[in-house]
């Protein structure tokens, strides 16, 4: 049982490039997020989707599309890469509304040079 | 708004308690997390309590919520060299129509032999 699995875990991108993460989990949870982990931040949601074929926005969503087409996939997209995109970046998925049994991936380090 | 603060470093003597302290603003919240992250990974749910509880124990930790103060704590009994880590403070309003945590900044946990 892999849980939540995030591919890539290390990118280097130069600025103006474009990217998808993937995030894969393997629990047939409803909700799924996005977060953006910066030091002395905390985790600041991105985006969320509580069902296939929805999407909603975060705390802070510029820059970032996300897509679920299929339930047990969360895709973060970055359009043109900025340097304040610098960040690690962390999925999650959850059965339903209370987050008692949030689980997250290992997180993805990306650097935008 | 919504707020979770934490400060941000925290060292004690292998052996000794570790209490870990948090504040949040939004006096709405249901429930109110403990998530432990290690080094080069995600966050995993240490634990959590129900706004309408004061106190939660759970083998060497315990979780007091003072609800008049807004103010959430942490206790590691017999704290050991594994329990080096972040610690995030975190809370979910009651109103919110998808599992929305805040997070405080998190609390980086060292342990001195």
């Amino acid at each position: 049982n892999a849980g939540v699995t995030q591919t890539p875990k290390f990118r280097v991108l130069k600025t103006g490039q474009s990217m998808t993460l993937l995030c894969a989990q393997d629990m047939n949870h409803e909700y799924m997020y996005w977060y953006r982990q910066d030091p002395g931040m905390g985790l600041r949601l991105i985006h969320y989707s509580v069902g296939e074929g929805t999407t909603a926005k975060g705390e802070v969503p510029d820059g970032y599309n996300v897509s679920r087409l299929k339930k047990q996939n969360f895709l973060l997209g970055l359009e043109s890469a900025a340097p304040s995109q610098t960040s690690v970046y962390f999925c999650a998925s959850s059965p339903g509304r209370m987050n008692t049994e949030a689980f997250f991936g290992q997180g993805t380090r990306l650097t935008v040079v | 708004g919504e707020d979770v603060e934490q400060s941000l470093f925290l060292s004690v003597r292998e052996g000794d308690s570790s209490v870990i302290n948090c504040t949040y603003t939004d006096s709405s919240s249901t429930y109110l997390y403990w998530y432990k992250q290690e080094p080069g990974a995600g966050l995993q749910l240490l634990t959590y309590i129900f706004s309408n509880m004061d106190m939660k124990q759970d083998q060497r930790l315990t979780v007091l919520l003072n609800k008049k103060d807004k103010h959430l704590s942490l206790r590691i009994a017999d704290t050991q060299t594994g329990d080096s880590a972040i610690y995030f403070c975190a809370e979910t309003p009651w109103y919110s129509s998808a599992s929305k945590i805040i997070f405080g900044s998190g609390t980086r946990l060292s342990i001195r032999p």
